[in-house]
């Protein structure tokens, strides 16, 4: 069964600073990954999707995130954080069943 | 717009009554999902449906039950038998396809009282 591990419940970064945020995946198929974002009591959105083709993704809001299939990772990264970024973010897997797998979540602090 | 509708956005349920959350889609998908999010636990399936009168339990379908009368519609009964309730429901809609991405309507948070 596929899964997914986000390393690291709170990330805290200050603003300016790289973001990073890790997903690791679990899948005895090729995968296909997402990645959304979440802001208080609200319903979740997609920032970026990889399915096939190009392993580096671009997403929203200046997010990228890479598919590493021999690590079996796809991190999002964004290059310089915003106070507008702080929010839960949310890795999920799909691998043709119908169903999204979704980690746990990762909630990222950002500081002045 | 096209989007998923999800009423009310708060609910308060008395120990013992069974309460049906709202979800209404209007982009055309074939595929629905109520997932059930408790802080630190992620998003976990309770029930999906691909299609018009079907639908299958997900990891946490104790204590709930759906209906997908419609294509747009995908209701969710919230019963007594589930021990506890309280948490944020989110709704969800996709194409029937697994390189598609789900929408998510705004979520509805239940509290029993």
């Amino acid at each position: 069964a596929q899964s997914v591990t986000q390393l690291g419940s709170h990330v805290s970064v200050s603003e300016g600073a790289l973001v990073l945020l890790r997903c690791n995946y679990s899948s005895s198929v090729p995968p296909y990954l997402f990645w959304y974002v979440q802001y208080p009591n609200q319903g979740l959105q997609l920032l970026l999707k990889y399915t096939t083709g190009a392993t580096l993704v671009k997403g929203i809001n200046g997010f990228e995130a890479e598919f590493k299939k021999s690590e079996t990772s796809f991190h999002l990264t964004k290059p310089s954080a915003h106070m507008s970024d702080a929010a839960e973010y949310f890795c999920a897997v799909n691998t043709g069943f119908q169903k999204l797998v979704f980690g746990t979540g990762t909630r990222l602090l950002v500081s002045p | 717009d096209g989007g998923i509708t999800q009423s009310p956005k708060y609910l308060f349920r008395k120990e013992g009554q069974n309460v049906t959350l709202s979800c209404e889609q209007n982009l055309n998908h074939d595929a629905m999902y109520w997932y059930r999010q408790d802080p630190g636990q992620g998003l976990r399936l309770i029930y999906y449906s691909q299609i018009v009168n079907d639908f299958q339990k997900g990891d946490i379908a104790e204590g709930y039950s759906v209906s997908r009368e419609k294509k747009e519609s995908f209701p969710l009964t919230v019963t007594s038998a589930q021990k506890n309730p309280t948490a944020f429901y989110l709704c969800a809609s996709s194409a029937d396809s697994p390189n598609t991405e789900a929408f998510f309507g705004q979520g509805t948070r239940l509290t029993v009282v």
